[in-house]
């Protein structure tokens, strides 16, 4: 059962402008969502969080904005750097529990 | 602390062998995991661990599977009787409390193949 889809497998950008990540899930109990990103031969490395019970989170450059009723958040870039390139894992978990539900990923491509 | 260590990075193995692959987790981080990812496709949840007790486990992880965590400190995960089908990247990550909003950090992995 998939509970968290990300479903574009790539976007591709270009440097300064507004990448956005969109991600979808069917559980109405999760409490935190999160973005991984991941470079080629790493790990994901977490990236910015949100709980249930906000609809915004903003560090820097990365903001996540979280739509309860429609079980959809996404991950906006801006300005996206090609730096930022990578792929990007949408997860989310209950509190009770230790099982992180990961989607699929997005690659983000962004170009010079 | 140099993060998260997974051994060996790669390996390759016939099918109907056993295999282990250690995780040593950031050294104050009582909590571990064990993760699997397949092409194409995001970790799976496969094993969790807080100090030396497994405390929970995933459906994927078939009687094949054992994972251990001594003395709290490292962790094991080892398949037997590998099949092909067992082929993925074997993902280890630590926390220090429940994961929350933080996140958990990730080693780099461990590729399996299974020829």
């Amino acid at each position: 059962d998939q509970q968290v889809k990300q479903n574009s497998p790539s976007l591709s950008v270009q440097e300064g402008r507004i990448s956005i990540l969109n991600c979808d899930y069917t559980n109405s109990m999760f409490d935190y969502f999160l973005w991984y990103k991941k470079y080629p031969a790493e790990g994901p490395t977490f990236l910015i969080s949100i709980s249930s019970i906000k609809d915004k989170n903003e560090d820097g450059r990365f903001t996540v904005f979280l739509n309860k009723s429609a079980k959809h958040l996404s991950l906006h870039i801006v300005p996206s750097q090609p730096g930022d390139s990578a792929v990007y894992f949408c997860a989310a978990s209950l509190d009770y529990n230790n099982d992180m539900r990961f989607g699929a990923g997005t690659r983000l491509t962004v170009k010079p | 602390d140099t993060g998260v260590s997974q051994n060996p990075r790669h390996k390759i193995t016939k099918r109907g062998q056993n295999v282990t692959f250690r995780c040593d987790p950031i050294s104050e981080h009582n909590r571990l995991y064990w993760y699997r990812q397949t092409l194409g496709q995001g970790p799976e949840f496969l094993t969790y661990f807080q100090n030396e007790a497994q405390l929970e486990k995933s459906r994927l992880l078939s009687d094949r599977f054992s994972a251990e965590r001594p003395k709290g400190s490292f962790s094991t995960l080892e398949i037997q009787r590998t099949e092909q089908g067992d082929s993925a990247m074997y993902l280890c990550a630590s926390s220090f409390g429940k994961q929350g909003l933080g996140g958990y950090t990730f080693g780099s992995g461990t590729r399996l193949t299974v020829v």
